[in-house]
């Protein structure tokens, strides 16, 4: 079975940085491209990027280019999110995606993380 | 980067009728259109890819068409569990963007 497991939820205060991530289980880890996804509390989803975890090529949406970096490690099926100053702004929960294209559609998703950002 | 715009916003419908939903895009986006169902507290989960393709799993009750700028989700006779939000994203051009949502409520 085809599964995303993302990691726990984060509490962080504006400033701080933080890493978030998502293993691939049950499928050819580096076949797929892994996307990330924004929604803020009760708003609609956002395509943030989106890694081929073969050769770490990776598409930032303008909107998110500069503010988080997509990374990934094959040797661990594992794809990251990261932000080196996060702000209140990115309270959100943060879902990633795999897809066998590079900008979709995403077959299957983890269970999303949770980032609350407060002071 | 392309826009997607979905309507309406909220669409109340009794259970055993027919829902019908739009997705439009600002440019063509030929038929790399897919359909999403979210509900509360749960991740997005595919229905529909390239348009008009169910994805594995989803009944048939769930169709799509259309291509270029102009799509359409009908689901057929609603059941109690197809409450829900709906999102239509083109995989196009990236960025691969989304509408923003379709709420189907109980009238």
């Amino acid at each position: 079975e085809v599964q995303l497991v993302q990691s726990g939820a984060e509490v962080r205060k504006p400033g701080e940085s933080l890493k978030i991530s998502c293993k691939g289980f049950g499928y050819s880890f580096t076949t797929y491209w892994i996307g990330w996804v924004r929604q803020m509390p009760g708003k609609g989803l956002e395509w943030m990027g989106i890694i081929d975890p073969g050769d770490s090529d990776t598409r930032y949406s303008p909107s998110f280019q500069g503010q988080v970096t997509i990374s990934a490690d094959k040797s661990i099926s594992t794809a990251y999110l990261q932000w080196n100053s996060l702000q209140a702004s990115d309270t959100a929960m943060y879902y990633c995606a795999r897809s066998a294209y590079g900008s979709g559609p995403f077959d299957s998703w983890g269970q999303g993380t949770l980032v609350t950002v407060s002071s | 980067e392309i826009v997607m715009t979905q309507s309406p916003a909220t669409l109340s419908v009794s259970p055993g009728e027919r829902a019908t939903l739009s997705c439009r895009a600002s440019q063509s986006v030929s038929s790399n259109l897919a359909w999403y169902q979210q509900k509360p507290g749960q991740a997005p989960r595919l229905l529909i890819r390239g348009a008009s393709t169910r994805a594995t799993g989803v009944p048939a009750r769930f169709s799509g068409s259309g291509s270029g700028t102009e799509f359409t989700l009908t689901i057929s006779s609603l059941q109690s569990e197809d409450f829900a939000v709906y999102y239509c994203q083109q995989y196009n051009i990236w960025p691969g963007t989304f509408g923003q949502g379709t709420k189907v409520e109980i009238k």
